[in-house]
């Protein structure tokens, strides 16, 4: 069974970091493109990064370019997502998710909330 | 930047009816990259349809996917219960890598 499960979110000050880590189960990790997908309160669903298998390629949606970086560790199948300068607009749940099949989002942790704010 | 517009913003209906959803993109999709999912209040959103028509593992037939060019299609055939709920398109670009989705289509009951 496939299992992603997020953590590391909380409340953090404008201009603050926090780190987002996701544990990968159930399938093979370094074969599998990753992905943060995330979902303002009230709000429809935006992707945030990717990564491939090797790490060899990233790629962050232009919002978050120079605040975020997506990174794995295949040795401990985990996910992470460095996040700095934040602002208000990145309060959000933040989605591991699996790329499968045409790139779609096959499988999605549970979430986890960011709250940016004084 | 492709767009995707989905329509209706909301579709009222009964337990038993069809649920046509569309999903419009501001230019052409492959359809290989074009997918659908579901999302339940308080759930992280669930993958129903990839490459435009292909249903995911253990996804009931009654939901059929279709489209091709700027124009995607999901049909509920019958409404179940538990289909009420929010309905994203979502598109692959190759070049650079991205994803986006639409803004979603809440189906509800009548």
């Amino acid at each position: 069974e496939v299992q992603l499960v997020e953590s590391g979110g909380g409340l953090v000050q404008p201009g603050g970091s926090l780190r987002l880590s996701c544990a990968a189960s159930g399938f093979t990790f370094n074969r599998s493109w990753m992905s943060w997908v995330r979902q303002a309160p009230g709000k429809g669903l935006e992707w945030v990064a990717y990564i491939k298998q090797d790490a060899s390629e990233t790629y962050h949606v232009d919002s978050v370019k120079g605040r975020f970086t997506i990174s794995r560790d295949n040795a401990k199948n985990s996910l992470y997502l460095q996040m700095s300068s934040l602002r208000a607009e990145d309060t959000a749940i933040y989605y591991c998710a699996k790329n499968g099949a045409g790139a779609a989002f096959d499988f999605w942790g549970q979430g986890t909330l960011v709250t940016v704010s004084s | 930047e492709i767009v995707l517009t989905q329509s209706p913003g909301t579709l009222s209906l009964s337990p038993g009816e069809r649920a046509t959803l569309f999903c419009r993109a501001s230019q052409s999709v492959s359809s290989s990259y074009l997918a659908w999912y579901q999302q339940k209040p308080g759930q992280a959103p669930r993958l129903l349809i990839s490459g435009a028509s292909s249903r995911a593992t253990g996804i009931p037939d009654r939901f059929s996917g279709s489209g091709s060019g700027t124009d995607f299609t999901l049909t509920i055939s019958r409404l179940e219960p538990e289909d009420f709920a929010v309905y994203y398109c979502q598109q692959y670009g190759r070049s650079p890598p991205g994803w986006t989705f639409g803004q979603g289509t809440k189906v509800e009951i009548k």
